[in-house]
């Protein structure tokens, strides 16, 4: 099992749609959690990142996190075409100590 | 601001043939973070610096891979020799910090083909 599972994708939506990607964790002591966006052959820039459970908005998007069912999502509202990248769940371990672990992320396309 | 640097930005290179990769991190950032990004896969940490101390390389394999970062600002990430396995996107990045609230900024990578 991997540490963070996410659906490879693609995951393809309408411009104008609600996107919506998932990322399971296996780690129950994880605390911090991130979304990175990652456009083809550019590197990896962070949009949100979560540490309670609850919901965490930030213009159109959203993120979720549910550490009971060690489950993180990401929505993205009005989705555009420039929104296509890959999306990189990434979960922190804490401790003092930010070690990052990355799922293999999610493609994304917003069709016109 | 600027932001993290690399160079090369791409390398090709024969296996067996030894390769460098340098990085500066955004001022002021103490923390440096190697990432090894192989095609359609998130980036895993090759090795941690908190000022010019590897504070954890377990992930880095030792045997042909070796890191510094003299002085604390600009790193060095080489491998002797490389292998056919190596090829990947080598991704840098620095953070203020170290705990779960300082942001990790990535630099836009060297690409590494080893034939």
């Amino acid at each position: 099992q991997k540490e963070v599972e996410q659906n490879s994708g693609p995951l393809s939506v309408p411009e104008g749609a609600i996107a919506s990607l998932n990322c399971t964790y296996s780690d129950r002591g994880s605390q911090s959690f991130f979304w990175y966006r990652q456009y083809s052959g550019k590197s990896p820039e962070l949009i949100m990142f979560i540490y309670s459970n609850g919901d965490k908005e930030d213009g159109r998007f959203t993120a979720q996190l549910n550490k009971a069912s060690q489950y993180v999502s990401l929505l993205i509202r009005d989705s555009q075409p420039s929104d296509s990248a890959t999306y990189l769940c990434a979960v922190g371990r804490g401790g003092g100590y930010n070690k990052l672990i990355f799922g293999a992320g999610t493609r994304l396309a917003v069709h016109p | 601001e600027a932001g993290v640097v690399q160079s090369p930005r791409y390398k090709i290179i024969e296996k067996k043939q030894p390769v460098a990769f340098w990085c500066n991190p955004i001022s002021g950032h103490n923390t440096l973070y190697w990432y090894l990004q192989n095609l359609g896969q998130g980036p895993e940490l090759l090795i941690r610096y908190e000022n010019e101390e590897a504070v954890d390389d377990s992930q880095l394999p030792k045997d042909r891979f070796s890191a510094e970062r003299l002085k604390g600002v600009d790193s060095t990430l080489k491998i002797q020799p490389a292998e056919l396995g190596d090829s990947a996107v080598y991704l840098c990045a620095s953070s203020a910090g170290t705990s779960g609230h300082n942001e990790q900024f990535f630099g836009p990578g060297t690409r590494l083909t080893v034939l």
